[in-house]
């Protein structure tokens, strides 16, 4: 099945520093959605990016689907920014399950 | 905004009981999906559902089953709990619409530890 590799695992980062997390995946995908997953567990959907770039706020993705991979770019970090950032992409063609990278750990120093 | 709510946050069950999760959405979303989330081996799937009373086994369906008898409802049943099931329980819906409306959105997530 589709591999999905983000990195790097973790990051540690002073407030107000800038950040890329990358998400490497095997196989062509219409579908790749970014979460982050706050320090209590909740996961909350980014960005959905099958392919070109979105932004929201200080956050923004691009995702190169010719070359099978994607970024999240975290600028101006807050300690709120603190959590895991998960990218996923669906196991196969059509209405399918997504499957989930190991996810990036970034922790935002004051 | 879409919302998807789980019964508990933290639960404490004993090993042997029957146990149940429950998830509502409530945007009328046809997929649902039961997920659980363990240090180092990340987000699993354990079951989802296309639609009502649709059910497919996920990557780790082994000691678990579900029910969908309504759309806005998903069930996980752990038909007698083990110390091994211990973990952090994610529910999650999405419209089958295409395009951004593929969307996955999680509940806040149930913490289970069976003692």
């Amino acid at each position: 099945g589709i591999q999905v590799e983000q990195s790097p695992p973790d990051l540690i980062l002073q407030e107000g520093a800038n950040s890329t997390l990358r998400c490497n995946f095997s196989d062509s995908v219409n579908n790749l959605q970014w979460f982050h997953q706050n320090p209590w567990g909740q996961l909350i959907n980014l960005f959905y990016i099958p392919s070109g770039t979105k932004q929201n706020g200080r956050l923004s993705a691009t995702t190169v689907a010719t070359e099978r991979y994607s970024l999240l770019y975290i600028s101006s970090s807050q300690t709120t920014d603190s959590g895991v950032y998960f990218c996923a992409v669906p196991v196969g063609s059509g209405n399918t399950p997504l499957v989930f990278g190991k996810g990036t750990r970034l922790s935002v120093i004051a | 905004d879409v919302k998807v709510t789980q019964s508990s946050r933290y639960l404490v069950k004993r090993t042997g009981e029957k146990v149940f999760l429950e998830c509502v959405q409530d945007m009328d979303h046809e997929n649902m999906f039961w997920y659980r989330q363990d240090p180092g081996l990340g987000l699993r799937l354990i079951y989802f559902s296309y639609d009502v009373k649709m059910k497919e086994k996920g990557d780790i369906p082994e000691g678990y089953s579900v029910s969908r008898e309504k759309k806005e409802r998903f069930s996980l049943i752990l038909e007698s709990a083990s110390t091994n099931q211990t973990s952090m329980y994610l529910c999650a819906s999405r419209s089958i619409e295409g395009g951004a409306s593929r969307t996955q959105y999680f509940g806040p997530g149930t913490r289970l530890t069976v003692l």
